[in-house]
C-alpha cells in the first residue's frame, strides 16, 4: 500500500499558483518525500524531493510541515501544460535498495 | 544527452508468445527498474536489479523474467505465463546511492492481439 495520500483531482486557473497536499503521516525520521507528475502516456518527470526543510528549483517548491507528516508541492504560475497527475512518493526500504510505491496520484487540471 | 530509452513505443503481441521490451540508459545508473502501469492506476514495480548480473522479484513478478548483462540494458520479457500482460511499461534508472531520484523512460504499450 501507497504510504502517501493525496486528494484524487484538483483545478486551478491558469497563471495561479497550484497547491498539491500530500499526507504521509507514517514517514519514518530520515525518509525523503518525493514528487513526480506524469502527462498522459508519457514516463513519470521527477519535480522535487526533500527532507524536512522546504525546497525550491526551477519548477516547484516543496513545503514539509515540521512533523513531516504532510507536505505541499507548488507550481508558482501554473500553465495549461502543467495539467498531469502528480504523485507523492515516500520510498519503502526492500532487500538492500529502496522501491517507489505510487498510489494513484492528484489529477492537476490547469483550466485557461 | 543522458536519458533512458525504451522501445519500441508500441508493441503487440498474440496470445502465447514471449515478448522482450527494451531498455537502455545512458546515465551510468546502478539500479534500474520495471514497473506496470495499468488504466487510472499507479505503478507497480516487476523486477529491479541493483548490479550488473544480479536482480530481485519486485511486487508482481510472475510471468516476467529480466537479464542484467550490461550496465547499461535491462530487457524485460514478458512471457506466455503473464495472463493479462495488456499494461504500459516502464523503465527507470538511479544511482542507488543516498536519496537520489529515479529517473525514467517515455514507456512501451503492450498491447494483445
Amino acid at each position: 500500500d501507497a504510504k502517501t495520500t493525496q486528494p484524487p483531482s484538483m483545478d486551478c486557473a491558469e497563471g495561479r499558483a497550484a497547491n498539491l497536499p500530500c499526507n504521509h503521516s507514517t514517514i519514518s525520521g530520515n525518509e525523503y518525500v518525493y514528487w513526480y507528475r506524469q502527462i498522459h502516456s508519457q514516463g513519470p518527470q521527477y519535480i522535487i524531493h526533500g527532507l524536512k526543510n522546504n525546497e525550491t528549483n526551477e519548477m516547484a517548491s516543496l513545503i514539509i510541515t515540521e512533523d513531516r507528516k504532510s507536505s505541499t508541492l507548488i507550481l508558482p504560475h501554473a500553465t495549461l501544460r502543467d495539467t498531469a497527475v502528480y504523485y507523492c512518493i515516500v520510498r519503502v526500504p526492500t532487500s538492500g535498495t529502496y522501491k517507489y510505491i505510487f498510489g494513484t496520484g492528484t489529477r492537476l487540471k490547469v483550466l485557461a | 544527452d543522458g536519458g533512458i530509452t525504451q522501445s519500441p513505443k508500441y508493441l503487440f503481441r498474440k496470445e502465447g508468445q514471449n515478448v522482450t521490451l527494451s531498455c537502455e540508459q545512458n546515465l551510468n545508473h546502478d539500479a534500474m527498474y520495471w514497473y506496470r502501469q495499468d488504466p487510472g492506476q499507479g505503478l507497480r514495480l516487476i523486477y529491479y536489479s541493483q548490479i550488473v548480473n544480479d536482480f530481485q522479484k519486485g511486487d508482481i513478478a510472475e510471468g516476467y523474467s529480466v537479464s542484467r548483462e550490461k550496465k547499461e540494458s535491462f530487457p524485460l520479457t514478458v512471457t506466455s505465463a503473464q495472463k493479462n500482460p495488456t499494461a504500459f511499461y516502464l523503465c527507470a534508472s538511479s544511482t542507488d546511492r543516498g536519496n537520489q531520484p529515479q529517473h525514467f523512460g517515455d514507456g512501451t504499450r503492450l498491447s494483445i492481439l
